[in-house]
């Protein structure tokens, strides 16, 4: 059973540019969510997503940010014109449900934006 | 409102027991999480604890809760070198869809 998976691992943009983050959730999870570190600092809760909907995106930055999480396909993250602050490590979590009855949280490996 | 507040370094020798420390304000917490992190890599649940319980243990890892002063610990029985790395605790609202809320990391470093 094949964890969260997030692509690429890696990405440089110059500023200016466009940022596409993948990320697929663990087999069987339908909830979505997104978190961002910025360097020496914790993760913070960017938006929480399950298939089609935003449940919510009280994290997420009022401009150049969006994400979706299509019927079919991996769940997306968007920044558009990046800018040298936007330089972190974007996180992505799945779970099986949204009670927390029991469940659990499991991160991906992370997708490092650097901007240039 | 919600804020996890973690000391940010801590050194122990090789072998002894290391004991992170979390402070979180909003008592309406229905699970406590424990994560480490590597450089460079994501984040590993280590183990998790409901907000009714008040001791869990797992293998060299145990959680204590202490609910009425809102404070979690996790310790780390013979540490070893390999447990060097930052360690998140994380606050969950349950009905809130599993959106975690993390303290700021403590920074484990194992000394031969």
């Amino acid at each position: 059973n094949a964890g969260v998976m997030q692509n690429p691992r890696h990405l440089v943009r110059r500023r200016g540019q466009e940022a596409r983050l993948r990320c697929s959730p663990m087999k069987g999870h339908s909830h979505v969510y997104w978190y961002r570190q910025l360097p020496e600092e914790g993760l913070k809760f960017m938006v929480y997503l399950q298939k089609e909907n935003i449940i919510d995106e009280s994290g997420m930055p009022k401009e150049r940010f969006s994400a979706e999480f299509p019927k079919e396909g991996p769940s997306i993250l968007r920044i558009q014109q990046v800018v040298r602050g936007d330089s972190a490590a974007y996180f992505c979590a799945s779970s099986s449900d949204r009670t927390g009855s029991g469940n659990t949280i499991y991160f991906g490996e992370g997708s490092w934006l650097t901007v240039v | 409102g919600e804020d996890v507040e973690q000391s940010l370094f801590l050194s122990v020798r090789e072998g002894d027991s290391s004991v992170i420390n979390c402070t979180y304000t909003d008592s309406s917490s229905t699970y406590l999480y424990w994560y480490k992190q590597e450089p460079g890599a994501g984040l590993q649940l280590l183990t998790y604890i409901f907000s009714n319980m008040d001791m869990k243990q797992d293998q060299r890892l145990t959680v204590l809760l202490n609910k009425k002063d809102k404070h979690l610990s996790l310790r780390i029985a013979d540490t070893q070198t390999g447990d060097s790395a930052i360690y998140f605790c994380a606050e969950s609202l349950g009905g809130g869809g599993n959106k975690l809320t993390f303290g700021t990391g403590t920074q484990l470093k194992v000394e031969l």
